[in-house]
């Protein structure tokens, strides 16, 4: 059974920083990774979405990485904001299940 | 498009009351997928369908729940009898469908349940 693991729970760092989010998960045979993020009593927004042949993907200050062999992936926010506070969330596809999703990293950043 | 919609928004119920909640994806998108959120557990998957049809239910805690899609524009999560430990945010999601760039689900924002 797939599961998924994000490091460190919470997060807080000041403003202009650059950070880095982990996730890990069991089963190496994925489909595809999401990096989300969610606002405070909001959905969810999907930010990046690595397939399994990949190895990263960008979108504008934000870097997502993918290593299978190791179980990993890591979200890179380059230069933060106080508008990058929220909660980040990964989740897998692998097998025939849909996404299996961490338990999220509360990054707040500091102005 | 106004993307996912989730009705209601907040919903307070007494213990053993039948809840109803809503949910219209975006046009178009095949796959859709209702979750439920708590503190303790995170975000679980309850069920999901393709086109309209229930392909994995085992996320389902329970009988008392249950879930429809009566056609690709709307479906249903039914909870009857509702209990307080079924308190939590209830997300609903669609996907294009379910292999590569179609995989990315849209998420609505939610219902807020609390059962009393």
């Amino acid at each position: 059974k797939q599961e998924v693991t994000q490091i460190p729970a919470a997060l807080s760092v000041p403003e202009g920083e650059n950070l880095v989010l982990n996730c890990s998960f069991t089963d190496s045979a994925i489909y595809n990774l999401q990096w989300f993020r969610q606002d405070p009593g909001k959905g969810l927004t999907s930010l990046l979405l690595i397939q399994s042949s990949q190895r990263e993907q960008t979108s504008g200050r934000l870097n997502a990485s993918l290593d299978k062999s190791s179980g990993r992936s890591t979200l890179y926010i380059a230069a933060s904001q106080p508008g990058d506070s929220a909660t980040y969330l990964c989740a897998v596809i692998s097998g025939n299940t849909p996404l299996v999703f961490g338990k999220g990293t509360r990054l707040s950043v500091i102005a | 498009d106004a993307g996912v919609i989730q009705s209601p928004r907040h919903e307070v119920t007494e213990m053993g009351q039948e809840v109803t909640l809503r949910c219209k994806p975006i046009s178009g998108h095949n796959s859709l997928f209702w979750y439920r959120q708590t503190m303790m557990r995170g975000l679980e998957l309850l069920i999901y369908f393709n086109n309209n049809v229930p392909i994995d239910d085992s996320g389902m805690p329970e009988d008392r729940f249950s879930a429809k899609m009566p056609n690709a524009s709307f479906s249903t999560l039914k909870i009857q009898p509702s209990e307080p430990r079924d308190s939590a945010v209830y997300f609903c999601a669609s996907s294009l469908g379910q292999t590569g760039l179609k995989n990315i689900q849209y998420f609505g924002a939610g219902t807020r349940l609390s059962v009393l």
